[in-house]
Formats: structure tokens, sequence, C-alpha cells
């Protein structure tokens, strides 16, 4: 298995675009995470799915982050309009068990 | 909410000795307890972990203890090695797959 895709592994956008980062998680995991990682604040737990179904989204910042996982091997989280304080790297991460298995991660960088 | 405190925020040791890496969270409900550790420009790997009705693990090199009854948990490496340095994050989980992550603690091994 190739671990948890994500992409693009690099964003530049400009203030006021629309931004989709999207995810593969483990083929059999039934748990999918989104954080976003800054050095302010860490690694944040944005939302999560349990078979496909969003369970708690207490993280998604503002109504500009939506997040959707219309099937079990794919996830999107989308930020419309994003700002340049949304800049972060975001991180996928899925797990059948304990043991979560991050993505390479997505530097999000809004000019 | 739930909350997990981690210190110190960076750590600088001489190669071969010890480091210890102290975490307390806030719900008592908590009954799992990851620690990962990030490579600069990785992704966050699991290393070890730690359930409830245990009070310490040990693997090779590190070892974890905790106490419920003062909402504690530590991470000690011992003889460290330079491949040690990175950024380790404990967590806690009370179920549900609600993951809450401490801020960090960057680890420098001096050679």
């Amino acid at each position: 298995d190739a671990g948890v895709i994500q992409s693009p592994r690099h964003e530049v956008t400009e203030m006021g675009q629309e931004v989709t980062l999207r995810c593969k998680p483990i083929s059999g995991h039934n748990s999918l995470f989104w954080y976003r990682q800054t050095m302010m604040r860490g690694l944040e737990l944005l939302i999560y799915f349990n078979n496909n179904v969003p369970i708690d989204d207490s993280g998604m910042p503002e109504d500009r982050f939506s997040a959707k996982m219309p099937n079990a091997s794919f996830s999107t989280l989308k930020i419309q309009p994003s700002e340049p304080r949304d800049s972060a790297v975001y991180f996928c991460a899925s797990r059948w068990d304990t043991e979560a298995f991050f993505g390479q991660g997505t530097r999000l960088t809004v000019v | 909410g739930e909350n997990v405190e981690q210190h110190p925020s960076t750590l600088s040791v001489q190669e071969g000795d010890s480091a210890v890496i102290k975490c307390t969270y806030s719900d008592s409900a908590s009954n799992y307890f990851p620690w990962y550790k990030q490579e600069l420009g990785k992704r966050p790997q699991l290393i070890i972990d730690i359930r409830s009705n245990v009070g310490e693990k040990k693997d090779q090199r590190i070892a974890v203890t905790l106490n419920k009854t003062a909402k504690h948990f530590s991470l000690h490496i011992t003889e460290t090695q330079p491949e040690d340095s990175a950024v380790y994050f404990c967590a806690a989980e009370a179920g549900g797959f609600k993951t809450i992550f401490g801020a960090g603690t960057r680890l420098f091994v001096k050679a």
C-alpha cells in the first residue's frame, strides 16, 4: 500500500481564490482526519469522518472551510474564499484501529 | 473543552543523555495516549502508545509512563542519538477517535 496520498504537495494561491485539497486514505481504513499544522497553533484537528460520515467538525475554523468524503477512498477539504491566515500545512490521516497514518501533507500558501 | 499541555517546548540534550517530555490532559475519560515523532519536513509517525489500563510501556530506548490519577503521561528516551532530533507530539483520546495533540516538543540531540 502506498500509504495516505495527498495532493497537491504544494499550493500557492491568491487571497480570495478557492482551494481544494485532496486525500486518498489507506484502503480498509474506516476513519479519516484532516489536521492543520502551524508554528503558532501546532497540530489542530479540523474534522474527522467515520465510515464516510462526518463525526466531529468542531475544529473547522469558519464557514469558509468545508470537507466531504463521498466514498471510502476519497476526501476533500475546501477553502473558499482563501485568506493569508489559512497558510499552513494540511495533513490528512486515516486509521482502522489505534494508529493514525498521516499523508505527506499539503503546504498551502495564500498570498 | 479537551486540552493537552506539553512541556518543554524545546529540549536540547547531549548525545547519550536521556530526554523526558511531559504531558497533562484535561479529559478524565481519555483512555489512549499515543506519541508521534515528526522529522523536519516529514509527516508525524507513531512511535509508541499506551492505554489507560497500563502504567508503563517500553520499546527499546523509549518508554512511556502514565499516571491516570494525576492525568500525567511522559515520554522517556534513553541513550539519545542525533537521529532522535525531531518534534515529538503527545496526544490523548477519549474514544470516538477524537485525538487531541499537545503543542509539540522540539528535541535537539547534540553530537
